[in-house]
């Protein structure tokens, strides 16, 4: 059974760095053809994908927020880490991060964190 | 905006059936697999339809998807108070070389 799970904080101000992690179960991040990636959603909003990781450390960026966007993987510990800087009252959203299946789609995710960036 | 396309809102009487549509482009839904999901209120993303027309097991057979050129359609048959949700279309995008998702579909079942 795959299981991920989303840990930070829940209160950034702004042109802070938010940094995110993701700590799963169930599968290998050394496994041929699994990933990672991370998706947020703004209160009442749709969901938006920031960026993914795969086992060969490929990594994948949204265009649009790339510039503010890191990820890596720690395949020892099962976790996956997310940094955003520079952040910004927009950025308030539920971060997820979700199994990615073969290139295909995310089949597991995580309950969501909620990051609110204010002063 | 949204790259993928879905209606805001459908709505149906218990029983009945509804279908959602995801419009996109050949760049994304023409040339790459679909997965739908299901958004609960108040919980994260659950997988639907993967692969267009494939369901994870535990999805009841109720749940249906298919594709046709650049658009995907969403069928859930004999709908159930329970099934009201968001559902959200997905794709890759190759021009952009990003995930792409739709701007989400609220389904209330009246």
């Amino acid at each position: 059974q795959i299981t991920l799970k989303e840990s930070g904080p829940t209160l950034v101000k702004p042109t802070q760095t938010l940094t995110l992690t993701c700590t799963f179960s169930g599968f290998s991040l050394s496994t041929s053809g699994v990933g990672v990636g991370w998706i947020r959603q703004p209160p009442g909003k749709a969901l938006e994908w920031l960026a993914l990781i795969y086992w060969d450390d490929d990594k994948r960026y949204s265009p649009s927020l790339k510039s503010r966007l890191t990820i890596t993987k720690d395949t020892s510990k099962n976790q996956v880490v997310l940094t955003v800087t520079n952040m910004d009252p927009v950025d308030t959203a539920t971060y997820y991060c979700a199994h990615r299946l073969q290139f295909r789609t995310f089949d597991s995710w995580g309950q969501g964190t909620l990051v609110t960036v204010s002063s | 905006q949204s790259v993928l396309t879905q209606p805001p809102s459908v709505s149906a009487a218990p029983g009945q059936k509804v279908t959602i549509s995801c419009s996109g482009s050949s760049s994304n839904i023409g040339n790459n697999y679909v997965s739908w999901y299901q958004q609960l209120p108040g919980t994260a993303p659950k997988l639907l339809i993967y692969d267009n027309n494939k369901r994870p097991s535990g999805i009841p057979d109720r749940f249906s998807g298919s594709k046709s050129g650049t658009s995907a359609t969403l069928g859930i048959t004999g709908l159930q108070t329970g099934d009201e949700a968001d559902y959200c279309c997905g794709t890759w995008d190759s021009s952009l070389s990003a995930v792409v998702f739709g701007g989400g579909t609220k389904l209330t079942v009246l």
